[in-house]
């Protein structure tokens, strides 16, 4: 398994709070990814980084910060949770498939499951 | 607008069964095509593919590109009940970014 940690796993939060999730990986990547998973819309990218500090909007990144401080840690913040914002987010890296050696793979955390009521 | 779109969203079969699930794309950059089968729980790796034509096989499933029209499809031979999950089809571009389509959930019925 690929070497990524999401924390909390689960977290039921009130609306209008902030809430931060934390991916953690020990693969040295530099591409970290968060999408966001809901029935019907298979898997949405919030935000991604491409090296520390360096973060771009994915398709469905309003209400949502980043950030990057180093290598093996990208923090998703909802910065004021909504009920829209229930859903599963993983957190994903990306690197080199040694299978293929050509080309990049990208591997998932375990998820993160937030409810807000 | 980049996208990718699977067909059909749902499927249901019987063990023994062969399918064939959909993948069409439009991604400017275009760098590699890959499945993913998912469970209860994270999306698991199974092929990447970045020439067309060439037929990547792991056991019952195959899968093929075609880069003129846009499209892949994963073949699943003599389907058991452990095959069933949601398989979702990304396209990668050249910087990175992974686009996913909505998946389509297979049911293998004994």
């Amino acid at each position: 398994d690929a070497g990524i940690t999401q924390s909390p796993r689960h977290k039921v939060t009130e609306t209008g709070t902030p809430v931060t999730l934390r991916c953690h990986q020990t693969e040295n990547h530099r591409y970290m990814y968060w999408y966001r998973q809901d029935p019907g819309h298979g898997l949405r990218l919030i935000h991604y980084s491409y090296g520390v500090k360096d973060t771009d909007k994915g398709e469905v990144s309003d209400g949502y910060s980043v950030s990057r401080s180093k290598t093996e840690d990208f923090l998703l913040t909802l910065e004021s949770a909504t009920s829209s914002q229930t859903s599963v987010y993983f957190c994903a890296i990306s690197g080199s498939n040694p299978a293929t050696f050509s080309g990049n793979t990208i591997y998932f955390g375990e998820g993160s499951w937030l409810t807000v009521v | 607008e980049d996208k990718v779109v699977q067909s059909p969203l749902s499927l249901v079969v019987h063990e023994g069964d062969t399918v064939t699930l959909n993948c069409s794309y439009e991604v400017t950059n275009f760098r590699s095509l890959l499945w993913y089968k998912q469970e209860k729980k994270a999306p698991t790796f199974l092929f990447m593919l970045t020439s067309s034509g060439i037929e990547k096989k792991s056991g019952r499933l195959s899968s093929i590109l075609d880069k003129k029209e846009l499209f892949s499809i994963l073949n699943i031979t003599a389907t058991q009940t452990g095959d069933s999950a949601i398989y979702l089809c990304a396209v990668c571009n050249n910087f990175n970014k992974f686009y996913f389509g909505s998946g389509t959930k297979l049911n293998v019925k004994p």
